[in-house]
């Protein structure tokens, strides 16, 4: 079974704070991603990882950055939180042209 | 702007019956279309796909249905089970490459199946 392995299920930081998720996945794949989950809005992409030290943006990466230094993991960086990234944040990895396998999710607030 | 919508943010059905979950997209180069289950407090997880070159694919209780000169496409769950409650999301990708492994998603469907 695949396995997507998010740090943290709940997070609460302080706003101006420096913020980091990791993501870990055991398939060897490729390719993770990183959403964001909002009511409506359903899931928006901030960043894209296809190889290690490569990074693309998705359609929301403002205010967020990467880190793939390892081929399993993937972190994503909010340098100075603020209140409008409160969110629920999924991490997904895959093949080259497979399906996405999401994490369960880490819900951060900023408070 | 959307590219991938589903317009019904919920839908209510009678255990046994069929659901009908919808989706339209604008994006032309999108050429395979996902489903995703999601419940709360977890991760989604993949139901079902469709490429382009097809216009069904059924898996058990699920069958996906696209059409495409409408662009639009449609999950239907027969008969439904109240554990079919969840959020469902459509996504699209488009194209070779890394634009490929790239899914948009819809703001997704809330299913509540009554026992």
């Amino acid at each position: 079974d695949v396995k997507v392995t998010q740090s943290s299920r709940y997070l609460v930081k302080r706003t101006g704070e420096k913020v980091f998720l990791e993501c870990v996945q055991d398939m060897d794949h490729e390719n993770m991603f990183w959403y964001r989950q909002d009511p409506g809005l359903g899931l928006r992409l901030i960043y894209f990882s296809y190889d290690v030290k490569m990074k693309e943006k998705g359609d929301i990466p403002e205010g967020y950055s990467v880190s793939r230094e390892k081929k399993e993991r993937f972190s994503l960086i909010l340098e100075s939180a603020s209140t409008n990234q409160t969110s629920m944040y999924l991490c997904a990895s895959s093949f080259q042209g497979g399906s996405a396998f999401f994490g369960q999710g880490t819900r951060l607030t900023v408070v | 702007d959307q590219q991938v919508k589903q317009n019904s943010p919920s839908l209510s059905v009678q255990e046994g019956r069929i659901s009908i979950l919808n989706c339209d997209y604008t994006n032309s180069m999108f050429d395979y279309f996902l489903w995703y289950k999601k419940y709360p407090a977890e991760g989604p997880t993949f139901l079902i796909s469709i490429s382009s070159i097809k216009d069904k694919n059924e898996d058990g209780r699920f069958t996906v249905f696209l059409n495409k000169s409408a662009k639009h496409l449609s999950l239907h769950i027969v008969p439904s089970q109240p554990g079919d409650s969840a959020v469902y999301f459509c996504a699209a990708s488009a194209g070779p490459g890394n634009a490929g492994n790239m899914l948009t998603f819809g703001g997704g469907t809330r299913l509540m199946v009554k026992p």
